[in-house]
């Protein structure tokens, strides 16, 4: 059975606070994601990476950034959380099989910065 | 610009009846779509996809009907029960590992 895990379920962090959310998947995907789902927003992507080392921006990459360095793992930083980066962050993989591509979700971090 | 639209944000039907969601697109060059299911606290699962060389498919209680010239899909579930009730996230593919999703919509279904 597919897998895709989230170091956290809940997160509250301070404004300012640098913050680490993590992915591990463990279907040797090459692609792998980070989204945030805000309601009447649906899900925007934040960024995401095609292989080890290398990472591509999305629709709102700003105030994040994200860290490959093995192919099982995707990290989300927030380098200084703000009180407007309060969400929920889902992390994704999928198969590099050209564009039919099903993506396997992670559970979500809920994440409050006070 | 928004490539993947739900327009309606939530819908209500009974139970045992046919709910039908929504979805338009603007690129013409998608040719791979997809329906998630989402519950709270909870990441989205994969729920039914179609490809564009179809206008139908079909999964149990799930079908996705597709028009291309209208730029439009549509996710019936029929019977709906109470397990249905969740976010429905439309998401569309160019052949290439990018899927754009749409807004969402919550679909409540009554007693």
């Amino acid at each position: 059975d597919v897998k895709v895990t989230q170091s956290s379920r809940y997160l509250v962090k301070r404004t300012g606070e640098k913050v680490f959310l993590e992915c591990v998947q463990d279907m040797d995907h090459e692609n792998m994601f980070w989204y945030r789902q805000d309601p009447g927003l649906g899900l925007r992507l934040i960024y995401f990476s095609y292989d080890v080392k290398m990472k591509e921006k999305g629709d709102i990459p700003e105030g994040y950034s994200v860290s490959r360095e093995k192919k099982e793992r995707f990290s989300l930083i927030l380098e200084s959380a703000s009180t407007n980066q309060t969400s929920m962050y889902l992390c994704a993989s999928t198969r590099l099989a050209g564009g039919y591509n099903e993506q396997f979700f992670g559970p979500g971090t809920r994440l409050t910065v006070l | 610009d928004q490539q993947v639209k739900q327009n309606s944000p939530s819908l209500s039907v009974q139970e045992g009846r046919i709910s039908i969601l929504n979805c338009d697109y603007t690129n013409s060059m998608f040719d791979y779509f997809l329906w998630y299911k989402k519950y709270p606290a909870e990441g989205p699962t994969f729920l039914i996809s179609i490809s564009s060389i179809k206008d139908k498919n079909e999964d149990g209680r799930f079908t996705v009907f597709l028009n291309k010239s209208a730029k439009h899909l549509s996710l019936h579930i029929v019977p709906s029960q109470p397990g249905d009730s969740a976010v429905y996230f439309c998401a569309a593919s160019a052949w290439s590992d990018k899927i754009i999703f749409g807004k969402g919509t919550r679909l409540h279904i009554l007693p």
